[in-house]
């Protein structure tokens, strides 16, 4: 079974415009929980991460996410999008444990238009 | 200072052929990983490597896929008799310690065209 879902291939968003990717979950305990940006022809850019604590984790360019037990969610968010934020975004996720890999969804397409 | 280095960035090879892919971690990472991407989809692990121990290797697709970290730092992962299934980006990623909660760090990826 997939262990990260991206429900959505696509998100178009004006600029201005509030910027929501939406992951959920599906392993078991409380895993490590990771949010990756890629751009055209490069690698991926690590965005941030849930490990534990406060729900809402802040990360790089004005983007958060929010860990959510109960609906296994972790959806990313960004209050004001701008058109550079165009690009794949990757949920991951890492069981606590010796499980060292992380799990990918299969990337949701961000463009902000102009 | 720098970042996961990847060479080369674009190989391509005729069906048949072995290939050789390098990773350069970040300096005094002791975790080193080997993902695959195929067209559209996300990243997929291949291999792990805490230093020079390679600790896990269940995501290789099959014997033709081999890779190696002999010192601890460079890593290359090799793939024999290369076929078009082969195709796909393949990214190295490096992470400090080793613990699941540590950020892993990626190159810019290595693109194989199998031909």
């Amino acid at each position: 079974a997939q262990s990260v879902a991206q429900p959505e291939d696509q998100v178009n968003v004006a600029e201005g415009n509030p910027l929501t990717v939406k992951c959920t979950y599906s392993v078991s305990g409380n895993p490590y929980l990771f949010w990756y940006v890629q751009y055209p022809n490069r690698g991926l850019q690590f965005l941030l991460k849930y490990i534990t604590g406060d729900n809402l984790v802040k990360g790089s360019y004005g983007f958060e996410a929010e860990f959510n037990k109960s609906q296994t969610s972790f959806h990313l968010k960004k209050p004001s999008a701008l058109v550079s934020d165009s690009a794949l975004y990757f949920c991951a996720v890492r069981r606590r444990s010796n499980d060292y890999k992380l799990s990918f969804g299969a990337g949701t397409t961000v463009t902000v238009r102009a | 200072g720098a970042g996961v280095s990847q060479s080369p960035r674009y190989k391509v090879a005729k069906r048949g052929q072995d290939v050789a892919l390098r990773c350069d971690p970040i300096s005094g990472h002791v975790s080193l990983f080997w993902y695959q991407q195929a067209l559209g989809q996300g990243p997929e692990f291949l291999t792990y490597f805490q230093n020079e121990a390679q600790l896990d290797k269940s995501g290789l697709p099959s014997d033709r896929f081999f890779a190696e970290r002999p010192e601890g730092s460079v890593s290359t992962l090799k793939i024999q008799r290369t076929q078009q299934e082969d195709s796909a980006v393949y990214l190295c990623a490096s992470s400090p310690i080793g613990g699941a909660e540590d950020t892993q760090y990626f190159g810019p990826g290595t693109r194989l065209t199998v031909l």
